[in-house]
């Protein structure tokens, strides 16, 4: 158990619409980031947060945003979803934003689009 | 676009034999880590070896860096049915916080 805790675990959705990820961050940790991993792939970056504030993104188009709340807990929404959308989404929370920091992930919410 | 690959891509291997996974990467890199996943869940930190180090040991895994040849390994001994998961490399660049860069992965498999 490392404390990440992501909701919902599997969610359905259809073509077209929207859905947003939650991510409860490790207690005293106040850095969390968005991996997306289609099947069969490793993880890719999609954005961090630092702080409340946005501190980095991967490429993904700008229909994937977020938020970060005072208490550190995240969420992460997709608009206008698409079939390739479809993925396991992980939340990483870590001390700080440095570089040596260790990040610890919640089990994921698997997606899937149709 | 990931700055790693695993190889190989899937490994089966008996239980009591060493299995070894290599991961190549392309750009300077701050540190490196591996990554198990079972099942297509939660990713669990195996061990983080930073650029100036070249092996790192913890219990039966053992880590090499290269950073001459962009490349890392690990080895894990005496291998378990309950190692069988997905093991992912993944780098951290300088500069770029603690963004993880990650490879595609090696599938391992350890039967009875």
């Amino acid at each position: 158990e490392t404390g990440v805790t992501q909701s919902p675990t599997h969610l359905i959705k259809t073509r077209g619409q929207q859905v947003t990820l939650r991510c409860s961050s490790q207690s005293g940790h106040n850095t969390v980031s968005w991996y997306q991993q289609a099947l069969g792939q490793g993880p890719q970056f999609i954005f961090q947060y630092y702080r409340e504030e946005e501190n980095g993104r991967g490429n993904f188009p700008p229909r994937f945003s977020g938020l970060q709340f005072p208490n550190y807990s995240s969420e992460l929404n997709v608009n206008a979803l698409e079939l390739d959308d479809s993925a396991l989404y992980l939340c990483a929370s870590s001390l700080d934003r440095g570089a040596g920091t260790e990040a610890f992930f919640g089990q994921g919410t698997r997606l899937t689009v149709v | 676009s990931q700055q790693g690959e695993e190889d190989p891509q899937a490994l089966s291997i008996q239980e009591g034999e060493n299995a070894t996974m290599n991961c190549s990467y392309k750009t300077s890199i701050n540190n490196l880590q591996w990554y198990r996943q079972n099942s297509g869940r939660g990713l669990v930190h195996l061990i983080l070896i930073r650029s100036n180090e070249r092996e790192k040991h913890s219990g039966r895994l053992r880590v090499t860096l290269d950073t001459s040849k962009k490349s890392s390994s690990l080895l894990i001994t005496a291998s378990r049915a309950a190692d069988t998961a997905s093991y992912f490399c993944a780098t951290r660049r300088n500069n770029a916080g603690n963004m993880l860069t990650f490879g595609g992965g090696t599938r391992l498999m350890v039967k009875p």
